[in-house]
């Protein structure tokens, strides 16, 4: 079946680093996304990572992938209070002859002084 | 900006009227998604055109929603006789086919309330 699983909370200190988890079921996922969406807002693409990477590294992002378990996480380094939203992990999967996004609940990032 | 656009960005409606989202993809984008989010959850998907052909409907989308996108640009979403349980953010998205990713961009939604 198509399920994507988070963590719905994690709740950081200004400057430590944050790591929002997720486990996906699709083997066959080619793109694995995490998007960022803040209150009232639509979904910000934040990175993407290519099934056949273990690590994708963008300034503040780090993406690990372990394929084996199916498990993706995001690494924010040195987190801002403007960090603070809801972290949503997709997976593809492909059906009817397109990439079909499938998201998790998200995880909601909440940055404290 | 050239992003993705949704009008309006909320509609408040009683049960039983009808409704019409609009989208704008970005311009060179030839594939166009429908979502709905409800609280606490990540986007749903609804239907999704490649060009103006619907090419894949979700069981979630009942005879009461319909979509379409006319000339291979925008693209509406209708919903007849709105119930309490259409109330969510709907959102549309975009993507490029080509080689590679086929990344989705989200707009910022419209977000129903159905009194």
């Amino acid at each position: 079946g198509e399920d994507v699983e988070q963590s719905l909370f994690l709740s950081v200190r200004e400057g430590d680093s944050s790591v929002i988890n997720c486990t996906y079921t699709d083997s066959s996922s080619t793109y694995l996304y995490w998007y960022k969406q803040e209150p009232g807002a639509g979904l910000q693409l934040l990175t993407y990572i290519f099934s056949n990477m273990d690590m994708k590294q963008d300034q503040r992002l780090t993406v690990l992938l372990n394929k084996k378990d199916k498990h993706l996480s995001l690494r924010i380094a040195d987190t801002q209070t403007g960090d603070s939203a809801i972290y949503f992990c997709a997976e593809t999967v492909f059906s009817g002859g397109y990439n079909k996004l499938i998201f998790g609940a998200g995880t909601r990032l909440a940055v404290h002084p | 900006d050239t992003g993705v656009s949704q009008n309006p960005r909320h509609k408040i409606t009683k049960r039983g009227q009808n409704v019409t989202f609009r989208c704008d993809p970005i311009s060179e984008h030839n594939r166009l998604y429908w979502y709905r989010q409800t609280l606490g959850q990540g986007p749903e998907f609804l239907t999704y055109f490649q060009n103006e052909a619907q090419l894949e409907k979700s069981r979630l989308l009942s005879d009461r929603f319909s979509a379409e996108r006319p000339k291979g640009s925008f693209s509406t979403l209708e919903i007849q006789r709105t119930e309490q349980g259409d109330s969510a953010m709907y959102l549309c998205a975009s993507s490029f086919l080509a080689g590679g990713p086929n990344t989705q961009y989200f707009g910022p939604g419209t977000r129903l309330t159905v009194l």
